[in-house]
């Protein structure tokens, strides 16, 4: 199986300011990497995949690079609905793995 | 829109059968996409379990073939999820999700039923 390592664990921002969530693959994945949100009473949601491509309805802020076994997922201008739990997800093969979760909480 | 909505018992006893069901509106599972279960435990790891497609043929997480089973009512609209003996290690927050047939991203996602094993 394709282990996921995902960095920080935790991440604290104020409101404008921008951070970054590094996941790593064990080995290449090629582009093949797609980021949720979960927040609390909602349903997950797909938020890039392929690497940089945004889903529909993702915002602008939201950006996403990598490829092989390196991706980032980078929150430009922060918006008080972004804070939740960040994951990655590899979709190159199967059995599709994740990443273990980064808490993005306001600071 | 695509929704989806899981609902099964609250609690199952350790070496018994946990049963799920994933009831979906807004496209019918007979049409395309992939349908699977994907579970959160407890300190927020994710696991994919397996899915069954819009054929009805069923792929599982090697790690948890022997025990799961994954089925669906195309009647109803409904997939269903069944975990055999399971462990206290099976307390989890279940979803259900829907997949592409190529893309193996999850678009649509249930808001997950937790599940406690215990006696």
């Amino acid at each position: 199986d394709v282990q996921m390592t995902q960095s920080p664990s935790n991440l604290a921002a104020s409101p404008g300011e921008s951070v970054s969530i590094n996941c790593k693959a064990s080995k290449s994945i090629s582009k093949y990497l797609a980021w949720y949100q979960q927040k609390p009473g909602k349903a997950n949601k797909l938020l890039i995949y392929s690497g940089s491509t945004l889903q529909s309805g993702t915002p602008s802020r939201f950006s996403g690079s990598g490829s092989g076994t390196d991706f980032t997922l980078t929150i430009r201008n922060l918006d008080p609905e972004d804070f939740g739990l960040y994951y990655c997800q590899q979709h190159n093969e199967y059995p599709l793995t994740f990443g273990s979760g980064t808490k993005l909480e306001i600071k | 829109e695509v929704q989806l909505q899981e609902s099964g018992p609250g609690l199952v006893k350790p070496s018994q059968s946990l049963s799920l069901s994933c009831f979906v509106t807004g496209y019918s599972i007979t049409r395309s996409y992939r349908w699977n279960w994907i579970r959160k435990f407890p300190g927020n790891k994710l696991e994919w379990m397996g899915y069954i497609n819009s054929a009805g043929s069923a792929n599982y997480n090697p790690s948890l073939k022997s025990r799961i089973s994954i089925t669906r009512d195309t009647s109803k609209n409904q997939f269903f999820l069944q975990v055999n003996s399971v462990t206290t290690e099976d307390t989890a927050t279940y979803y259900c999700a829907r997949s592409g047939d190529y893309g193996y991203t999850f678009d649509y996602w249930g808001q997950g039923v937790m599940v406690t094993v215990s006696s």
